[in-house]
């Protein structure tokens, strides 16, 4: 059965920093594009950022661009997220999701709650 | 980038009766391989996003055949011919031609 489970979400401060994670199971890891997408209380999706399958290409929605970093370990199945500078505005349920194609994200997490608040 | 507006953004519909919900483009989405990247999910209450439709019309595995994409350009739609109590949700459309991918603001569908 494939699966991405996240972790790491919790309350921080603001201008604080956290580091989400996503393990993978049941498909090739290492071969996939993997995704973050978030979504603020109440609100849409959106799309926060996206790695290549051998790491050597990460792409990020402007707004998180030199705060968050995406990076994988494909030995351990693992995508991760390090946020710095968090703002209260990236308070949102953030998902792991992998890539099929083009932003055609065919598996996805179930979701981990990170709240910026003093 | 592009702004993916979806409409309406509330649906009320009756059982059994079809819904179509679009979603229209800032700019034409046809990428350079003359492919268009297309996708809708469906996000059920307290649930993750679902892939329905890539690629504008391919219906992914599992997903009743009720539901259809369609549309080139700048006007794409989603249809359910018949719509059933477990297709309360939103759905959203998304760009995946280029960074930033861009998701619609959901259509928020419910039973009349």
């Amino acid at each position: 059965e494939v699966d991405l489970v996240e972790s790491g979400g919790t309350l921080v401060h603001p201008g604080g920093s956290l580091r989400l994670s996503c393990e993978g199971s049941g498909f090739t890891f290492s071969t996939s594009w993997m995704t973050w997408v978030r979504q603020a209380p109440g609100k849409g999706l959106e799309w926060v950022a996206e790695i290549k399958p051998d790491g050597s290409v990460q792409g990020y929605v402007d707004s998180v661009k030199g705060r968050f970093t995406i990076s994988r370990d494909n030995a351990e199945n693992s995508v991760f997220l390090q946020m710095s500078s968090l703002r209260p505005e990236d308070t949102a349920v953030y998902y792991c999701a992998r890539d099929a194609s083009w932003g055609a994200m065919d598996i996805w997490g179930q979701g981990t709650v990170v709240t910026v608040s003093s | 980038d592009v702004v993916m507006t979806q409409s309406p953004l509330s649906l009320a519909v009756t059982l059994g009766q079809p819904a179509s919900l679009s979603c229209r483009p800032s700019q034409s989405l046809v990428s350079r391989d003359g492919n268009t990247y297309v996708t809708w999910y469906q996000q059920r209450p307290g649930q993750s996003p679902r892939r329905l439709i890539y690629k504008v019309s391919n219906r992914d595995s599992g997903v009743p055949d009720r539901f259809s994409g369609s549309g080139s350009g700048t006007e794409f739609t989603l249809k359910i011919s018949r719509v059933e109590a477990e297709d309360v949700g939103v759905y959203y459309c998304m760009e995946g031609t280029r960074w930033p991918y861009i998701f619609g603001q959901g259509t928020k569908l419910e039973i009349k």
